[in-house]
């Protein structure tokens, strides 16, 4: 199975910081990507797919790229609310899985 | 609104079995692959199994495969994650989650319920 790497796994920024998160695959999956958050005791919510194709409803200030098997998150001007734990997770074939995760501390 | 709602957790004994449902609402089910994902205590997202639309393919995590088994009953808007023979590390909370197509994977997994939380301990 292609596994999914991500890095940091653990970051602390300020509010207004940009936020780079980086998911790599060991093997190329296309853009076969999607990108989570997950807050405290929330269940995870959906921010990108297709690697770099905004949810309805997410805040513009999230954005997606990648192709193959380099994929980024990148946030603009951290808020509060997002302290949380971000997942990408690769949709390739089955199984699917996730990546180990990086939380963030704002 | 399409909603996701699963029940069914609890504290059980290693070796026991408990039957968890997800009952949704706000959308066809039939129309979509369902996926079952877990969390351990302060642990990442693990997918543990999904099936069909017509139930004709269903796949599993190794950590599961022979233990746990998904089943849906599209009449009644439900999916099932039958976990036999549970062990301690079991242990998380349950989400399902909705496929955006009807065999999957597709682009996305989405909505989520809020999870159900199951406990092995003894």
């Amino acid at each position: 199975d292609i596994q999914l790497t991500q890095s940091p796994s653990f970051q602390s920024a300020s509010v207004g910081d940009t936020v780079t998160i980086t998911c790599r695959a060991s093997q190329g999956i296309r853009n076969w990507l999607a990108w989570y958050r997950q807050k405290p005791g929330k269940a995870p919510q959906l921010l990108i797919y297709l690697a770099s194709t905004l949810q309805s409803g997410v805040p513009t200030r999230f954005s997606g790229s990648g192709f193959g098997t380099e994929f980024t998150l990148t946030i603009t001007n951290l808020q509060p609310e997002d302290v949380a734990s971000y997942y990408c997770l690769r949709l390739n074939g089955n199984p699917v899985a996730f990546g180990p995760g990086t939380k963030l501390d704002v | 609104q399409e909603q996701l709602m699963e029940s069914g957790g609890g504290v059980f004994e290693p070796g026991t079995s408990v039957k968890l449902s997800c009952v949704t609402s706000g959308f066809t089910l039939s129309n979509h692959a369902m996926h079952w994902v877990r969390q351990a205590p302060g642990k990442g997202l693990e997918w543990l199994a999904s099936v069909t639309y017509d139930s004709i393919y269903k796949n599993y995590a190794e950590s599961v495969k022979g233990r746990f088994t998904i089943s849906r009953d599209n009449i009644h808007n439900t999916v099932y994650l039958q976990t036999d023979s549970l062990r301690l590390e079991d242990t998380g909370v349950y989400f399902c989650a909705r496929d955006s197509a009807n065999y999957g994977p597709g682009n996305y997994l989405n909505p989520w319920g809020q999870g159900t939380e199951v406990t092995v301990s003894s």
